[in-house]
């Protein structure tokens, strides 16, 4: 079957704690995202990478970091700097210009 | 700065009535409109709109765009409970590379109660 998988479900960070959310594609897309939603908010873009070794930060990238070393993989960390980082996060991937694919998610809370 | 807002934000209506959920955007660049179905977790695809006045229509949902007006609207016909989810739009724009870039509206929160 392919598709995206996140990785954890459940997420709880203490204060002052780097955490990395994994987000694993078998569709062969070249291009992946990654999405913080909050309660009664939509989607807002966190970074985005086009293709192996290349990424950009999106909209809200500040305290948060990534990396694309496989085309499959794209795991986000979640950095000390990031004040507010309870959230609903999504991982995404599309091919060229067609809909984007969503992972289940990954509910990341601070204690 | 792109920008998509949906309207009403939430709506509650009786199995069987019909919807009208509404988007407009200000997007440079623009490249396609898409609609998502959000319930629990992932958004799961409904439509992608490239082109003004062609409808696109599965089952009892069906949207249009208006790329003149900057606007499309979703509807839902016969609704059911099944319906009950958050509905996102989200508007794509061409990107300096191979992959389109989207940005999303707050999403109109339905409820179809019996």
């Amino acid at each position: 079957d392919g598709g995206i998988t996140q990785s954890p479900k459940y997420l709880f960070r203490k204060e002052g704690q780097n955490v990395t959310l994994s987000c694993e594609q078998n569709l062969n897309h070249d291009a992946m995202y990654w999405y913080r939603q909050d309660p009664g908010q939509g989607l807002r873009l966190i970074y985005y990478s086009q293709i192996v070794n290349d990424f950009q930060k999106g909209d809200i990238a500040e305290g948060y970091s990534v990396s694309r070393e496989k085309k499959e993989s794209f795991p986000l960390t979640v950095t000390s700097a990031q004040k507010n980082p309870t959230a609903f996060y999504l991982c995404a991937s599309t091919a060229g210009y067609n809909e984007q694919f969503f992972g289940p998610g990954t509910r990341l809370t601070v204690l | 700065e792109d920008k998509v807002v949906q309207s009403p934000l939430s709506l509650v209506v009786h199995e069987g009535d019909t919807v009208t959920l509404n988007c407009s955007y200000e997007v440079t660049n623009f490249r396609s409109l898409l609609w998502y179905k959000q319930e629990k977790k992932a958004p799961t695809f409904l439509f992608m709109l490239t082109s003004s006045g062609i409808e696109k229509k599965s089952g009892r949902l069906s949207s249009i765009l208006d790329k003149k007006e900057l606007f499309s609207i979703l509807n839902i016909t016969a609704t059911q409970t099944g319906d009950s989810a958050i509905y996102l739009c989200a508007v794509g724009s061409l990107n300096t590379g191979t992959a389109s870039k989207l940005t999303f509206g707050t999403g109109t929160r339905l409820q179809v109660t019996l």
